[in-house]
């Protein structure tokens, strides 16, 4: 059981490019989101799934996009990289209730 | 609009004191979630407390929620150097399972 896990690590992107970050859980949980870490910020809310088949914006979406391929899998998009996108990324997921299970996080830088 | 007010933001102590960490809002939330999070890792839940009033108590560590649900704190007995991280909480309003985080309290304990 490795609960939730994502890909990559770690990233370095070009202002431009573009790239998915990954994300899977083994759980079963019905809700999946995308977090971004910032210092001094906290945790904001970029897209969230509510169950599989239906995803809603979060604080700060601009930018990305989500794919909720499977129940297991939520997969988060960079159409055009941008320096203020460099962050710390959690996926996370909930079995239906306030608790959420997060991922060891992606670290992204953009140069 | 920062919901939920994390205090304070950094604090750094002596292995075997006490501290309180606080974390208020002027809303009012079904459930609130305390989380501590380590350098290169995931958020994890420590506790979570839904009733006005409620105090919990995991080893050294005791929570609390205030009487109109709108505040919480977490105080640490006897702090170790094994106690640092990022202590977050955050709050859930409603059942769409979304959370709001605060920015977090960083916690140094020096041995």
């Amino acid at each position: 059981n490795a609960g939730v896990t994502q890909t990559p690590k770690f990233q370095v992107l070009k202002t431009g490019q573009s790239m998915t970050l990954q994300c899977a859980q083994d759980m079963n949980h019905n809700s999946m989101y995308w977090y971004r870490q910032d210092p001094g910020m906290g945790l904001r809310l970029i897209y969230y799934s509510a169950s599989e088949g239906t995803t809603d914006k979060g604080e700060v979406p601009n930018g990305y996009n989500v794919s909720r391929l499977n129940k297991r899998e939520f997969s988060l998009r960079l159409e055009s990289a941008a320096p203020s996108q460099t962050s710390v990324y959690f996926c996370a997921s909930s079995p239906a209730t306030d608790t959420q299970y997060f991922g060891p996080g992606t670290r992204l830088t953009v140069l | 609009t920062q919901l939920l007010e994390q205090s304070p933001q950094f604090l750094s102590i002596q292995e075997g004191e006490n501290l309180t960490v606080y974390c208020n809002s002027s809303s009012v939330f079904s459930s609130l979630q305390w989380y501590r999070q380590e350098p290169g890792e995931g958020p994890v839940l420590l506790v979570t407390v839904v009733t006005g009033g409620e105090v919990k108590k995991l080893k050294r560590l005791t929570f609390q929620f205030g009487d109109a649900r709108k505040d919480s704190s977490l105080h640490i007995t006897a702090a170790q150097p094994g106690d640092t991280g990022l202590y977050l909480c955050a709050g859930a309003r409603g059942s769409n399972y979304k959370l709001t985080f605060g920015k977090g309290t960083l916690l140094t304990v020096n041995p």
